[in-house]
């Protein structure tokens, strides 16, 4: 019962350098989204896919991209990292039909330092 | 956009005491949801309401869905050391997005 897995779990990045994070989910859920958490700032959505070939923007999407070819996996890009995205990365899945199961379940998180 | 407002920011509570905290907002949710954070980790789920004015409880965890379907809130009884954490809610909205509040961390001081 693997959950959302997501790799890796630490990396250091070079100011400029390019980086993927990669997440995994094996519930067959339609929603997948990527976090970062910052301190005092909680949780805020960067992107988020209503299913596979879709994604959308959240709440603070510039500097990453992202992409969602399977409905298992969501991708998370970096093109050019810069020091302001140093943070803690989490992925989360959920159904999406209203009162079915609609719990979001979260991976374990990557942390990202980038200097 | 919406937001969440949760409070308190921070709690440092005996062991033993009872702890609650709450998030507001003026959206209408569907779900509300409450996580907790260990160090380290992801967030864990620990209850989900689905209706509103809906209490449930798990174990010394309650938390209930308010009225309007603008706000819930988490009780912790008789607090353990291993309660320490950042707490979460998060709320679903119509069109499915699931929304964060900033989270509760809760110190327990021995």
């Amino acid at each position: 019962n693997a959950g959302v897995t997501q790799t890796p779990k630490f990396r250091v990045l070079k100011t400029g350098q390019s980086m993927t994070l990669l997440c995994a989910q094996d519930m067959n859920h339609e929603y997948m989204y990527w976090y970062r958490q910052d301190p005092g700032m909680g949780l805020r959505l960067i992107h988020y896919s209503v299913g596979e070939g879709t994604t959308a923007k959240g709440e603070v999407p510039d500097g990453y991209n992202v992409s969602r070819l399977k409905k298992q996996n969501f991708l998370l890009g970096l093109e050019s990292a810069a020091p302001s995205q140093t943070s803690v990365y989490f992925c989360a899945s959920s159904y999406s039909r209203y009162g079915m199961n609609t719990e979001a379940f979260f991976g374990q998180g990557t942390r990202l330092t980038v200097v | 956009g919406q937001q969440l407002n949760q409070s308190p920011q921070s709690m440092f509570i005996q062991e033993g005491e009872d702890v609650s905290m709450n998030c507001t907002s003026s959206s209408i949710f569907n779900t509300w949801l409450w996580y907790k954070q260990d160090p380290g980790e992801g967030p864990v789920l620990l209850i989900a309401l689905y209706k509103a004015g809906e209490l449930t409880s798990n174990g010394r965890l309650t938390a209930q869905f308010g009225i309007t379907r603008k706000d819930s809130f988490l009780n912790i009884s008789a607090s353990i050391p291993s309660d320490v954490g950042i707490y979460f809610c998060a709320g679903q909205l119509r069109d499915d997005k699931i929304i964060f509040g900033k989270g509760t961390r809760l110190h327990i001081l021995p």
